[in-house]
């Protein structure tokens, strides 16, 4: 039953510092994808990655946040330093795109972050 | 910009009632939609996904239509169970995969 998993599932940290999430995403999805979840703004797309390669990062605060993909099985976003505004659920996602057609997303359980 | 709204935002029935969602999109020009369920604390699971070149899909009780040229989309559930409670994001494609999400409806099936 293939699915993407996320770590760690919840982080609580003080604002201020590094904060790193991670993803593996579905074996085989050339897509990838984070979003961040709050009760305001609902989901927002942050970055997604096509093949390893950024392809758009317009939705992530530049200043703060970066997203990796330094291989095929793993996704990074990292905050530094972290905000309490950046509390909320981070979600990974994955998919494929093939030729001109696109299929279905495949969220990851998130991960909830916490900033004092 | 694509904006996407979703009405009822709440939406409570008795167990075996058939229910309709409903979804609506600013911008006519997308790949497909997805509809997504979320239980609390949890994940999003994917339903159905529905092409733009097509009109319908079913899985199950469910069935999503899309209406695309007036930006519509429903999610039918047909005799809805208290196991349905979740809540039901829509979320359209506007190319390379990037979705737009909806707000949500909150839906609660009593038994």
């Amino acid at each position: 039953d293939a699915r993407v998993t996320q770590t760690p599932r919840h982080k609580v940290t003080e604002m201020g510092q590094e904060v790193t999430m991670r993803c593996q995403p579905i074996l085989g999805h050339n897509t990838v994808f984070w979003y961040r979840q709050t009760m305001m703004q609902g989901l927002e797309l942050l970055a997604y990655f096509r093949n390893r390669a950024p392809l758009d990062d317009s939705g992530m605060p530049k200043d703060r946040f970066s997203a990796e993909m330094p291989d095929a099985t793993l996704a990074t976003l990292k905050i530094q330093p972290s905000e309490p505004r950046d509390s909320a659920v981070y979600f990974c996602a994955s998919g494929l795109v093939a030729g001109h057609s696109s299929y279905e997303q495949y969220f990851g359980p998130g991960t909830r972050l916490t900033v004092t | 910009k694509q904006e996407v709204t979703q009405i009822p935002a709440a939406l409570s029935v008795p167990e075996g009632e058939n229910l309709v969602l409903n979804c609506s999109f600013t911008d006519s020009a997308i790949y497909n939609l997805q509809w997504f369920r979320q239980d609390p604390g949890k994940g999003l699971t994917s339903l159905l996904l529905i092409q733009s070149s097509q009109r319908e899909q079913t899985s199950g009780r469910l069935n999503a239509s899309l209406d695309k040229s007036s930006g519509r989309s429903t999610l039918y559930i047909a005799a809805s169970q208290p196991g349905d409670s979740a809540t039901y994001l829509c979320a359209v494609n506007t190319g390379f995969q990037k979705l737009v999400f909806g707000t949500g409806t909150r839906l609660l099936v009593s038994p």
